[in-house]
């Protein structure tokens, strides 16, 4: 059964620096993986999709990459604003097309 | 493009009381997906859908919880009778039936059982 890990489960950084966000999986057959952010109390918003086949995505400060076969990802943050600060989940689809969660990471931006 | 729509917002109710949550997916999406949010850990699949039937509910507590998805759109959960261990955030998200693309989630329900 897959199992998705993050690492680390809470960061705190002061505001304008670069961070590193990090999911790992156990079984490198998946369809794609996607990051995802939510604020407290809220739903799930999707950050950025990588397919099996990529490498990395890109949108605005935030870059995602994909090493399927070591089953890692990570997502970078580049300048991070106090408006960053939220729970960040990775999650990747399986056959099937279930999804499996990470249990999170917890992100403050301190201004 | 409208997104998951998701009711209510919150819900308050006693142990042995009975539930229920509504899902209006985006429209065109064939998947159809609950979870389970518990404070402090990841997203749990309850069930999911593709069209009005049901591809898995492994994890799904049978004995209290059901679901259905009516003509293929919308999706109704429910709990009956809730345990005090049921509190938690549920989440409805939906996706185009091929597995290469993105889920999008609503704004969850939040239950309290007390």
């Amino acid at each position: 059964k897959q199992e998705v890990t993050q690492i680390p489960a809470a960061l705190s950084v002061p505001e304008g620096e670069n961070l590193v966000l990090n999911c790992s999986f156990t079984d490198s057959a998946i369809y794609n993986l996607q990051w995802f952010r939510q604020d407290p109390g809220k739903g799930l918003t999707s950050l950025l999709l990588i397919q099996s086949s990529q490498r990395e995505q890109t949108s605005g400060r935030l870059n995602a990459s994909l090493d399927k076969s070591s089953g890692r990802s990570t997502l970078y943050i580049a300048a991070s604003q106090p408006g960053d600060s939220a729970t960040y989940l990775c999650a990747v689809r399986a056959p099937g097309n279930q999804f499996y969660f990470g249990t999170g990471t917890s992100l403050t931006v301190i201004p | 493009e409208a997104g998951v729509a998701q009711s209510p917002r919150y819900k308050i109710i006693e142990k042995r009381q009975s539930v229920a949550f509504w899902c209006n997916p985006i429209s065109g999406h064939a998947t159809l997906y609950w979870y389970q949010q518990i404070l402090g850990q990841g997203p749990k699949l309850l069930i999911q859908f593709q069209n009005n039937g049901v591809v898995d509910d492994s994890q799904l507590p049978k004995d209290r919880f059901s679901a259905e998805r009516l003509k293929g759109v919308d999706s109704t959960l429910k709990i009956q009778p809730a345990k005090l261990e049921d509190s938690a955030v549920y989440l409805c998200a939906s996706s185009l039936s091929v597995t290469r693309n993105e889920a999008f989630f609503g704004q969850g329900t939040r239950l309290t059982v007390v």
